[in-house]
């Protein structure tokens, strides 16, 4: 089992719609999680973190299951510009590395 | 303030040359790691350093790979030679020790033919 596995998608929506992604993490050790956004051709560049339960921004909302070692990230009122690969990742343990998933595309569409 | 800088933005080359990627930390981060990005395997972590010090280089596909870092603000990832199979993109990242939060570079697109 990855250590951090995500659906690829694509998830593709319209506009104003609401959508969820998942990541499972296999390390239980795991403290710290984080959801990245990374357009085209781009580098990833932090969306958010999560360090307990849950972490809320605007339209964005991050949560963690521990007992099923999950994270998530819901986007409300989804716009054109959230149109992005959302990669997850996991910072675990002893180790000094984060552990990212392979990225859900997602296409918003007008 | 400036991010993490890395050179050359893109690099296409032949197989069996050698290629030298480089990257400049952002100021005060002590953590840097290379990472490689392809659509098969998604972004893989290569190598790390702490404090200029390699921690943890398991990821580094066989010994055509190599990495320094000679001091806080500049590293290098080589490859030789190199091979078609290493087209990829390549970044950069650093954060400090005491923020979980990593910095990535723009990239380097690297072509091989």
């Amino acid at each position: 089992r990855k250590e951090v596995e995500q659906d690829p998608g694509p998830f593709n929506v319209p506009e104003g719609a609401t959508v969820a992604f998942n990541c499972t993490y296999s390390n239980s050790a795991s403290q710290s999680f984080f959801w990245y956004r990374q357009d085209c051709r781009k580098e990833p560049k932090l969306l958010m973190s999560v360090y307990s339960s849950g972490n809320e921004d605007g339209r964005f909302t991050a949560q963690l299951n521990r007992a099923s070692q999950y994270i998530s990230l819901l986007i409300r009122d989804s716009k054109l510009s959230d149109s992005a690969t959302y990669l997850c990742a996991s910072y675990g343990g002893s180790q000094g590395n984060l552990i990212f998933g392979k990225g859900t595309k997602l296409s918003v569409k007008p | 303030d400036a991010g993490v800088i890395q050179s050359p933005r893109h690099e296409v080359t032949e197989m069996g040359q050698e290629v030298t990627l480089r990257c400049k930390p952002i100021s005060g981060h002590n953590s840097l790691f290379w990472y490689r990005q392809t659509m098969m395997r998604g972004l893989e972590l290569l190598i790390y350093f702490n404090n200029n010090v390699p921690i943890d280089d398991s990821g580094m596909p066989e010994d055509r790979f190599s990495a320094k870092m000679p001091n806080a603000s500049f590293s290098t990832l080589k490859i030789q030679p190199s091979e078609p199979r290493d087209s990829a993109v390549y970044f950069c990242a650093s954060r400090t020790v005491s923020y979980n939060e990593q910095f990535f570079g723009p990239g380097t697109r690297l072509t091989v033919l």
